[in-house]
């Protein structure tokens, strides 16, 4: 049983470009949250996707935005690259209704801007 | 708003010494506690969680209480080994849905030498 996979593991980018993660989550979950840990920082929350919407939402910009299609799987899209959006990108799956399960982690995708 | 503070580190031990790794945290009403454990390149796993006031999570001889009157969820193992050195982040959550956001402290490094 697979669990939550991402890609790709690193990414290097150009200061003003755009960049595309995926996350695949983990078998019989549905919803599917991101997570940018900048370095010695823990993870933020950027936001929760559940049936194909955006559901919750942290403090970042609209430059942040998302997908999940009809499979679960989701995409995390940034805009107008910044230095320091350079972080790790964290995806976490699960279940909508299990009430008190914790969230399962990638590994994450490492995303450098230059 | 909420947050979770962590003792700062890095935490640099000898196998067999007693760890103890604060965290308090700020929230209204009753959220649930949890320890993430982060190896290097890999992403959060679950450590151990607490629900309520005075609960005990206990994992791989891991154990934190649930203190509501002190706001606390202080990290604890008896007799650490080398393969304890991670990165540790203390994370909070309002409500019991899985895929409610966490809010992390910003993590304590532990380092454990044989």
């Amino acid at each position: 049983d697979a669990g939550v996979t991402q890609s790709p593991t690193h990414l290097i980018k150009t200061r003003g470009q755009q960049v595309t993660l995926r996350c695949s989550p983990k078998s019989g979950h549905d919803t599917v949250s991101w997570y940018q840990q900048a370095l010695g920082q823990g993870p933020q929350f950027i936001f929760q996707y559940y049936e194909e919407e955006e559901r919750q939402r942290g403090n970042f910009p609209d430059r942040f935005s998302g997908h999940q299609f009809p499979n679960y799987s989701s995409e995390l899209n940034v805009n107008a690259l910044l230095l320091g959006d350079s972080a790790l990108y964290l995806c976490a799956s699960s279940f909508i209704e299990a009430v008190n399960s914790p969230l399962h982690f990638g590994n994450g995708t490492r995303l450098t801007v230059t | 708003g909420d947050s979770v503070t962590q003792m700062e580190g890095p935490v640099t031990l000898s196998e067999e010494a007693f760890l103890t790794i604060n965290c308090t945290y700020t929230a209204t009403g009753y959220p649930s506690l949890f320890w993430y454990v982060q190896y290097p390149g890999e992403g959060l796993q679950l450590l151990l969680k607490a629900t309520k006031a005075d609960d005990k999570g206990s994992n791989k001889g891991f154990e934190a209480t649930y203190r509501k009157e002190t706001t606390s969820f202080h990290l604890e193992k008896g007799s650490v080994q080398v393969s304890d050195s991670a990165v540790y982040f203390c994370a909070l959550r309002r409500g019991n849905q899985a895929g409610t956001a966490l809010i992390f402290g910003k993590g304590t490094t532990l380092s454990v030498s044989s």
